[in-house]
């Protein structure tokens, strides 16, 4: 089936600086991307969806200068958290639109990344 | 209001037990259903569709009532192993890709 490797699976960095979350489509080509935050004891928030080889689309309330998006390939997409503060300290998901046929889709998520920034 | 409501939980039952979740949706435009299943600091999985006429798979049945805008989960002969958040969702109207999730319904199976 369609997998999404996500790393890191988990991190700890210090207030001020950035931090990448790699998602990797390994065995078929993920043109659309989205990108999750959850907070404890809340639901899955979108934050934006990538696409390959354009901008990324955020959500409202999300700062697009603060979570950077690059979708280069159609297997890699990234979400750089930068210059981050105690109150990013999150759980992070990517999921990726999986396509079979015309009409027939599905989804298959990352195994998240949990940051924690002190 | 929420765009997807559940009931927090926990709901602690015993194995065997049969228990029920429900969940409404606020935007009737909504025209893909699902129930996740989410284990504690895992990413979610995809447990079941939900269909307008009603499906079933093992011990699982989903069922969509357009009207009300209210979906239910059923889980028959509860197994430890359905210890988790089970997570109602449904797509975005203007993006039948983009998926809004509940906040999750938790349950616990003992023995």
């Amino acid at each position: 089936g369609a997998v999404v490797s996500q790393h890191p699976s988990r991190v700890i960095c210090k207030s001020g600086t950035s931090v990448k979350i790699e998602c990797r489509s390994l065995d078929f080509q993920a043109t659309t991307m989205f990108w999750y935050r959850q907070f404890p004891k809340q639901s899955l928030m979108l934050m934006a969806t990538s696409n390959e080889g354009s901008k990324a689309t955020y959500e409202q309330g999300v700062e697009k200068d603060k979570f950077l998006i690059n979708h280069a390939s159609l297997t890699l997409s990234t979400l750089t958290v930068t210059s981050a503060h105690p109150e990013d300290s999150s759980f992070y998901i990517c999921s990726a639109v999986v396509r079979s046929g015309s009409a027939n889709y599905g989804y298959t998520f990352g195994s998240g990344t949990r940051l924690t920034v002190v | 209001r929420k765009e997807v409501e559940q009931d927090p939980g926990p709901f602690n039952v015993p194995e065997g037990a049969t228990v029920a979740f429900n969940c409404t949706y606020s935007n009737s435009a909504s025209q893909s259903f699902f129930w996740y299943r989410q284990d504690c600091r895992k990413e979610p999985k995809l447990l079941m569709s939900v269909y307008s006429s009603g499906n079933e798979d093992g011990r699982f049945t989903a069922q969509l009532n357009r009207a009300s805008q209210y979906i239910s989960l059923l889980i028959r002969d509860s197994k430890l192993s359905d210890s988790a958040t089970y997570l109602c969702v449904v797509n975005r109207p203007d993006s039948s890709y983009k998926l809004i999730f509940g906040s999750g319904t938790r349950l616990l199976v003992r023995p």
